[in-house]
């Protein structure tokens, strides 16, 4: 099965700043990465797929990169309703697997 | 706007049966691959099983291979999950999801746009 890590676990970051989060694939997936958010005692929402694709609907703040078996996740000007934890997962193959998540807090 | 509402999650002993139920409105259901997710409580997301829109194909995690099984009835609008010989570790929230497309034939095409609320199911005696 392929390995997903995701760094850090936690950031803590301030309303207005850029959050970088990383991914780490355990062999290559091409681009074929999807990014999610969950927030507190909801379901997820689909971010990014395909790497870097946005999904209809999600603010343009959000961004993804990468390719091969290191991806990331930006956020620019960070927004107090970004609070959340996010997760990544591979879309390469079966078994589909997620990162273990990392939770961004509002300072 | 895709509506997902799942159901049937309860406290079950562990070795017992469960099916849980997922009724799908706003979309045209036949036309989408469905997926079950699960979340262990503080935990993170853990994909579990995937069908095609016609349910030709379908995909099981290891950890649920053999215990699960996944099913829709395209006539009801509806996505099953049967569970059998539940185990504490499958105690979690179990979340019904869409995908936008009608199978994975398109490589790197997995991935879920619409989720329900999800289900807890606890598994303890």
């Amino acid at each position: 099965d392929i390995q997903m890590t995701q760094s850090p676990s936690s950031v803590s970051a301030s309303v207005g700043d850029r959050v970088t989060i990383t991914c780490r694939a355990s062999q290559n997936i091409n681009r074929w990465l999807v990014w999610y958010q969950q927030k507190p005692g909801k379901a997820p929402k689909l971010l990014i797929y395909a790497a870097s694709s946005l999904q209809s609907g999600v603010p343009s703040r959000f961004s993804g990169s990468g390719s091969g078996t290191d991806f990331t996740l930006t956020i620019n000007s960070l927004q107090p309703e970004d609070s959340a934890t996010y997760y990544c997962q591979q879309a390469h193959v079966f078994p589909i697997t997620f990162g273990q998540g990392t939770r961004l807090d509002i300072k | 706007e895709v509506q997902l509402l799942e159901s049937g999650g309860t406290l079950v002993q562990p070795g017992g049966s469960l099916r849980l139920s997922c009724a799908a409105s706003e979309f045209t259901f036949h036309s989408y691959a469905m997926t079950w997710v699960r979340q262990a409580p503080g935990k993170g997301l853990d994909w579990v099983s995937s069908t095609t829109g016609d349910s030709g194909r379908t995909y099981y995690a290891d950890s649920v291979k053999g215990r699960f099984t996944i099913s829709r009835d395209n006539s009801r609008n509806t996505l099953y999950l049967q569970m059998d010989s539940l185990r504490a570790e499958d105690t979690a929230i179990y979340y019904c999801a869409k995908s936008p497309s009608f199978n994975y034939d398109q490589w790197g095409s997995f991935r879920c746009d619409s989720w329900g609320q999800g289900t807890l199911v606890t598994v303890s005696s």
